[in-house]
C-alpha cells in the first residue's frame, strides 16, 4: 500500500487562506468518508482537526475546513496565524480495519 | 485527565526484539478500540497496527508477522510487541485511540522513540 498523496509543503500569510490536498484511489478517499486531517507540530503529539472528511472536533477552530471530491480530500486553513505552521497528515480507512496516512504537508507561514 | 502515554522505545539492534506500552487515563479504556502509528525520522506517518474492544489484531504488510499488538483491559494498558526488527523500524511510535464512531484517531500519546542500529 502506497501512502496518500500530499504536497510536500505550502506557504501562506497571515490572513491568508491555503488548501492542502489529499489523494487516494477508490479503495481508500474515493470509498469512504471516513477520512480524516491530524496537525503536528515538532515534538509533540498529533492533533485531530478534521473528521468524517469535513467535520470538526470540539475546539478545534472553525477557521479548518475540510470537502472532498471524488478520490481526493482537501483541508482549508482559512485566516492563516503563525501557530497554524505544522505538519498536516490526512489519513483515510482503506477497507478490512486498515488504515493509510498521506506523506504529510508541511506549512510554512511567512 | 483523559490521556495515552507511551513508553518502551530504546536502541536496539537489528534482529531484536522491543515491548512497546500504552497507558490510558480518564476514559473507559475497554470499550475504545486502539492503534499504533509510526513516524520514521523525516518521513510522514504509518499506521502499524490496530486492536478492537474484542480483541481482533490488524497489521500493516510492513509488519505483519513480526509485530504482535495486544491489550490488558484490567490493566487499562496495551501493547505492541515488536521482534525481528529491521533498520526501517526505527521511527517515533505513536499510541492512539479510535474515536467511538471508529472514523479518526481522537487520542493520541506523545510518541515513544525506537532505534533499530548496530
Amino acid at each position: 500500500q502506497s501512502a496518500l498523496t500530499q504536497p510536500a509543503s505550502v506557504s501562506g500569510s497571515p490572513g491568508q487562506s491555503i488548501t492542502i490536498s489529499c489523494t487516494g484511489t477508490s479503495s481508500d478517499v474515493g470509498g469512504y468518508t471516513y477520512v480524516s486531517w491530524y496537525q503536528l507540530h515538532p515534538g509533540s503529539a498529533p492533533k485531530l482537526i478534521i473528521y468524517d472528511v469535513h467535520k470538526r472536533p470540539s475546539g478545534v477552530s472553525n477557521r479548518f475546513s475540510g470537502s472532498k471530491l471524488g478520490n481526493t480530500a482537501s483541508l482549508t486553513i482559512s485566516g492563516l496565524q503563525a501557530e497554524d505552521e505544522a505538519e498536516y497528515y490526512c489519513c483515510s480507512y482503506a477497507g478490512s480495519s486498515l488504515w493509510m496516512f498521506g506523506g504529510g504537508t508541511e506549512l510554512t507561514v511567512l | 485527565e483523559v490521556q495515552l502515554v507511551d513508553s518502551g522505545g530504546s536502541l536496539i539492534q537489528p534482529g531484536g526484539s522491543l515491548r512497546l506500552s500504552c497507558a490510558a487515563s480518564g476514559f473507559t479504556f475497554s470499550t475504545y478500540d486502539m492503534h499504533w502509528v509510526r513516524q520514521p525520522t523525516g518521513k510522514g506517518l504509518e499506521w502499524v497496527s490496530g486492536i478492537d474492544t474484542a480483541g481482533d489484531t490488524y497489521y500493516s504488510g510492513s509488519v505483519k508477522g513480526r509485530f504482535t499488538i495486544s491489550r490488558e483491559n484490567a490493566k487499562d494498558s496495551f501493547f505492541l510487541q515488536m521482534n525481528s526488527l529491521r533498520a526501517e523500524d526505527t521511527a517515533v511510535y505513536f499510541c492512539a485511540r479510535m474515536s467511538n464512531w471508529l472514523d479518526s484517531f481522537d487520542l493520541w500519546g506523545q510518541g515513544t522513540t525506537v532505534t533499530v542500529s548496530s
